[in-house]
């Protein structure tokens, strides 16, 4: 139980393009969900709390403006890059807590590695 | 926001070393998480441990919430524990920097 789907696995887009990536909570529903970005060896730095309904909460420093959020469902997030440019390239991933559902945690998707060419 | 630290950066182990991984944290946390990312990204969930001590086969853990601190044990080391530990606290889930094991046969 407390799976999350994250789709794509991998992704490589032409700079100044938009990509969307989906972020699913299979076996429980999820009014929040975290975004995180990882460069290579580096930690998972949180961009942006997404709420059920509400508008997304980001960090500071990230752009919202270049990464959309909607989380627009108990068990759907995603996120947009748009206008994406290389230095968006990335390795995103994202998490969702079945808390009161019987888990405890959060539990992460598999990750979506980005290329921008 | 809260602060993570986990050390060492870096470990390196003769396979069937053990060892002991770290993690402090800032404030009073009501979550902490202990994960290992493997080679291709994916972060295995370890611990929710935001208190106490747990046990899973060889590894083991521990948090200390008065003093703010956790401990991630690791016994009999395997070639396949390499890889990146992390420890993850609070409700919005921050990480340490994480400490990379090199396990060697």
């Amino acid at each position: 139980g407390a799976v999350v789907s994250q789709h794509p696995s991998w992704v490589i887009c032409k700079s100044g393009t938009s990509v969307k990536i989906e972020c699913r909570s299979l076996d429980f529903q999820a009014t929040t969900m975290f975004w995180y970005r990882q460069f290579p060896k580096q930690s998972l730095m949180l961009m942006a709390t997404s709420n059920e309904g509400s508008k997304a909460t980001y960090e500071q420093g990230v752009e919202k403006d270049k990464f959309l959020i909607n989380h627009a469902s108990l068990t759907l997030s995603t996120l947009t890059v748009t206008s994406a440019h290389p230095e968006d390239s990335s390795f995103y991933i994202c998490s969702a807590s079945p808390k009161g559902q019987g888990y405890y945690g959060y539990t992460f998707g598999s990750g979506t590695r980005l290329t921008v060419v | 926001g809260i602060q993570v630290e986990q050390s060492p950066p870096d470990l390196i182990l003769q396979e069937g070393a053990n060892s002991t991984l770290r993690c402090n944290f800032s404030d009073s946390v009501n979550n902490l998480q202990w994960f290992h990312q493997n080679p291709w990204g994916q972060l295995i969930n370890l611990f929710y441990i935001p208190s106490g001590t747990k046990q899973n086969g060889r590894l083991s853990a521990t948090t200390v919430a008065t003093e703010r601190y956790s401990l991630l044990y690791i016994s009999s080391s395997q070639t396949t524990d390499s890889g990146v530990y992390f420890c993850a606290v609070g409700n919005d889930m921050r990480f340490g920097a994480g400490t990379r094991l090199t396990v060697k046969p």
